[in-house]
């Protein structure tokens, strides 16, 4: 089994969707979740982090962790073309960073 | 935020010939720099953990004398691609972590290598 499973998608929506994605993952112990946004041919980009079960919000991002299912989220309100990225998890223990396959997303105007 | 850059951004070679990539952090010190290689959509594959002074860790099944990492300083880790074949052909990201915020990797924009 995967430290981390994410679904690779592609995810296509309208504009103005609620975008979803979503990482599970088997350690426990995993201390740090974090969201990367990558653009093609560019490097990830730190979108999100936290270490604790809960929602974290930032503008039209929610980062949310449910350490009891092993299940992290991200949710992209009112999507904007703009988020046509790969998106991808990532999930700490000490000095390992595990990171999940990515999901495309594809906003459609 | 924490800035990270690679240079150069593309680079194209002649198989047999050796690239070097570097990956510097530009407003914050890193003991740890990480090397991928990420192939057309697909994820990020971890090649190798730098840290500073000392050899770097391989992962599996990459070579490391075709693969030479040196970590020279806090803020420059440099990979050597040698005797480039066209299965290198790849784009390659370094990353670093900030040595005040131990849960953050910051990520440069990566250089594309393209070896014919």
């Amino acid at each position: 089994q995967k430290e981390v499973e994410q679904d690779p998608g592609p995810l296509s929506v309208p504009e103005g969707a609620i975008v979803s994605l979503n990482c599970t993952y088997s350690n426990s112990a995993f201390q740090y979740f974090m969201w990367y946004r990558q653009y093609s041919r560019k490097g990830p980009e730190l979108l999100m982090y936290t270490y604790s079960s809960g929602n974290k919000e930032d503008g039209r991002f929610t980062a949310q962790v449910d350490k009891s299912s092993k299940y992290i989220s991200l949710f992209i309100r009112d999507s904007q073309p703009s988020d046509s990225a790969t998106y991808l998890c990532a999930i700490t223990l000490g000095n390992q960073f595990y990171f999940g396959t990515g999901t495309s997303l594809t906003v459609i105007p | 935020g924490a800035v990270v850059s690679q240079h150069p951004s593309r680079v194209i070679c002649k198989s047999g010939t050796s690239v070097k990539i570097e990956c510097r952090s530009l407003d914050f010190q890193a003991t740890t720099m990480f090397w991928y290689r990420q192939f057309p959509k697909q994820s990020l594959m971890l090649m190798a953990t730098s840290n500073e002074g000392s050899k770097a860790t391989y992962e599996q099944g990459v070579e490391k004398d075709k693969f030479l990492i040196n970590h020279a300083s806090l803020t420059l880790s440099t990979l050597t691609v040698t005797s480039a074949h066209p299965e290198d052909s790849s784009f390659y990201i370094c990353s670093a972590r900030d040595l005040s915020a131990s849960y953050e990797q910051y990520f440069g924009p990566g250089t594309r290598l393209t070896v014919t």
